[in-house]
C-alpha cells in the first residue's frame, strides 16, 4: 500500500505569512495528489486536485506543486479564515481502488 | 450537490450497523462514491470506495472482510454494512462523491456529507 508522510504535523503562523506543507509518497505516484482543508466540526473541503489544479471557487492564494514522490501545498498569504487542518491524499494505487490520506497539518495562529 | 448520511449510533462490540448516504444534485449513477472516517481527534481514513457500476470496489485493510459497500443507483443511495464492529471503528463516517465522471478506481473527493457518528462501546 502507498503511504503518505505529511509534514509538519502542526505549525504556528501569522496572518500574511507564507505557509508550506509537504507530503512524501512511499512510491512514485505521478501527479495523483489532492489537498483538503478541514475546519473544526466541519466536513473536509476539496482545495486542489491532481497536484496543482484549484477546485472551483478556491482562492488563488492556495497552490500545489510536485510530482513523483514529493508534493508541496502553499498558502501565499495566510488569511484568518485559513486556520484549519490540511490533508494530502493520493489515488495512484491502480488498478485497485485504494485512497490514502496523509496525517494532516494543523495550522494555528501565532 | 447534497450528501446526507444516516444510520449511525451506539452499538456494542461484535454487533452490526448499516450506514446510508442519500445523494442529490447530480447524476448519482455516473460517479464513484466513497466512505471516509475520522476517529475523535484523529485524521482522515479512507474506508471504502465503489465505482459507478459496482465493477470495482476497494476497502482499507482495517475493515476488509468486515465491511461491505454497496449502492443503489435507482435510489441515489450509498450504503456501508459494518459487521463485527470493534472499539477502534468508533468514528464520524463521511460519504463523499468522486470528482471524475465514470472513474473506475477513485480519484479525489469533490463533495462530502456532514457525517454520521458511530460509537462502538459496551
Amino acid at each position: 500500500d502507498i503511504q503518505m508522510t505529511q509534514s509538519p504535523s502542526s505549525l504556528s503562523a501569522s496572518v500574511g505569512d507564507r505557509v508550506t506543507i509537504t507530503c512524501q509518497a512511499s512510491q512514485d505516484i505521478g501527479h495523483y495528489v489532492n489537498w483538503y482543508q478541514q475546519k473544526p466540526g466541519k466536513a473536509p473541503k476539496a482545495l486542489i486536485y491532481d497536484a496543482s489544479n484549484l477546485e472551483t471557487g478556491v482562492p488563488s492564494r492556495f497552490s500545489g506543486s510536485g510530482s513523483g514522490t514529493d508534493f508541496t501545498f502553499t498558502i501565499s498569504s495566510l488569511q484568518p479564515e485559513d486556520f484549519a487542518t490540511y490533508y494530502c491524499q493520493q489515488y495512484d494505487d491502480l488498478p485497485r481502488t485504494a485512497l490514502t490520506f496523509g496525517g494532516g497539518t494543523k495550522v494555528e495562529i501565532k | 450537490v447534497q450528501l446526507v448520511e444516516s444510520g449511525g449510533g451506539l452499538v456494542q462490540p461484535g454487533r452490526s450497523l448499516r450506514l446510508s448516504c442519500a445523494a442529490s444534485g447530480f447524476t448519482f449513477g455516473d460517479y464513484a462514491m466513497h466512505w471516509v472516517r475520522q476517529a475523535p481527534g484523529k485524521g482522515l481514513e479512507w474506508v471504502s470506495g465503489i465505482d459507478w457500476n459496482d465493477g470495482n470496489i476497494g476497502y482499507a485493510d482495517s475493515v476488509k472482510g468486515r465491511f461491505t459497500i454497496s449502492r443503489d443507483n435507482a435510489k441515489n443511495s450509498l450504503y456501508l454494512q459494518m459487521n463485527s464492529l470493534r472499539a477502534e471503528d468508533t468514528a464520524l463516517y463521511y460519504c463523499a462523491k468522486d470528482r471524475v465522471f465514470g472513474s473506475a478506481t477513485g480519484t479525489s473527493l469533490e463533495y462530502w456529507g456532514q457525517g454520521t457518528l458511530v460509537t462502538v462501546s459496551s
